[in-house]
C-alpha cells in the first residue's frame, strides 16, 4: 500500500508570500505523480503530471519538481494571490497500477 | 466541451438502501474511474473502467460495483448502505488507462446516509 504524506496540513499566507507545500512518498515502484488544486465546490483541477527523477513543471506562478530517488515532490506558488487559496492534493502512482493514491492535501489560504 | 458531469449533485439514503451514480465523461475519454472521499482524507480509488470492463479495483467490498456503458458513461452502484458510506463520490476520466494519462475530475456526488 502506497502511503503518501502532504505537508503542512494547512497554511495561511499573505498575499505576495511565496510558499511551499510537500508531498512524499515511497520511491520504490514509483512511475508517476499527479499535482491537484482543488477549490471549494469545484471539481479537482489537473495542474501537473510528473514521471522522471529531476523533472521540473511550471504552470504560471505555480511550479514543481520531483525526487524520485528520495520520494519527494514540492510545489511551489510565487506570490501567491487570494485565487491561489484552495486545497494542493497530490497523488503518486506506482509501477504496474494505473490508480492514483492521493495525500490528504495541503490547505492554503491566502490573505488580502 | 462539457467537461465531466455527474448525477445528482446530492443524495440522501437510509442505511440498508441501494444508490445508482452516474458519470459522463470528457469527450473522447474512454476510462473512467471512481473515488470516495470521506471528511477529511484524500480521496481513495474505488475502481477504473475501460472497454466496458473493471480494469482495477481499489479495497473496497463488493457492495461497490460499477459499469461502463458503450459510450463510455458510467454508474457507479452501491448496495446495502451503510452510514460510513456517507461520502463525495468522485469521477475522473482520461483517454487511456496509462499512470500519466491526465485525469479530469467531475464536480462530485455528495452521498449523506441516515
Amino acid at each position: 500500500i502506497l502511503n503518501v504524506e502532504q505537508s503542512p496540513q494547512s497554511l495561511h499566507v499573505q498575499e505576495g508570500d511565496s510558499t511551499n507545500f510537500t508531498c512524499s512518498f515511497p520511491s520504490s515502484n514509483f512511475y508517476a505523480l499527479h499535482w491537484y488544486r482543488w477549490e471549494t465546490a469545484k471539481s479537482p483541477e489537473a495542474l501537473f503530471v510528473m514521471t522522471l527523477n529531476g523533472d521540473e513543471k511550471k504552470k504560471g506562478r505555480i511550479s514543481a519538481t520531483l525526487n524520485t530517488k528520495e520520494g519527494y515532490s514540492y510545489l511551489y506558488i510565487k506570490g501567491s494571490q487570494p485565487e491561489d487559496s484552495a486545497t494542493y492534493l497530490c497523488a503518486p502512482v506506482e509501477t504496474g497500477f494505473q490508480k492514483l493514491v492521493f495525500g490528504t492535501g495541503t490547505r492554503l489560504l491566502v490573505s488580502p | 466541451d462539457a467537461g465531466v458531469t455527474q448525477s445528482p449533485t446530492h443524495l440522501i439514503k437510509t442505511r440498508g438502501q441501494q444508490v445508482t451514480l452516474r458519470c459522463s465523461p470528457k469527450s473522447g475519454h474512454d476510462t473512467v474511474s471512481w473515488y470516495q472521499q470521506a471528511l477529511g482524507q484524500g480521496p481513495q480509488f474505488i475502481f477504473q473502467y475501460y472497454e466496458e470492463e473493471e480494469r482495477q479495483r481499489g479495497n473496497f467490498p463488493d457492495r461497490f460495483s460499477g459499469h461502463q456503458f458503450p459510450n463510455y458513461s458510467s454508474e457507479l452502484n452501491v448496495n446495502a448502505l451503510l452510514l460510513g458510506d456517507s461520502a463525495l463520490y468522485l469521477c475522473a476520466s482520461s483517454l487511456g488507462r496509462a499512470a500519466e494519462e491526465t485525469q479530469y475530475f467531475g464536480p462530485g456526488t455528495r452521498l449523506l446516509v441516515l
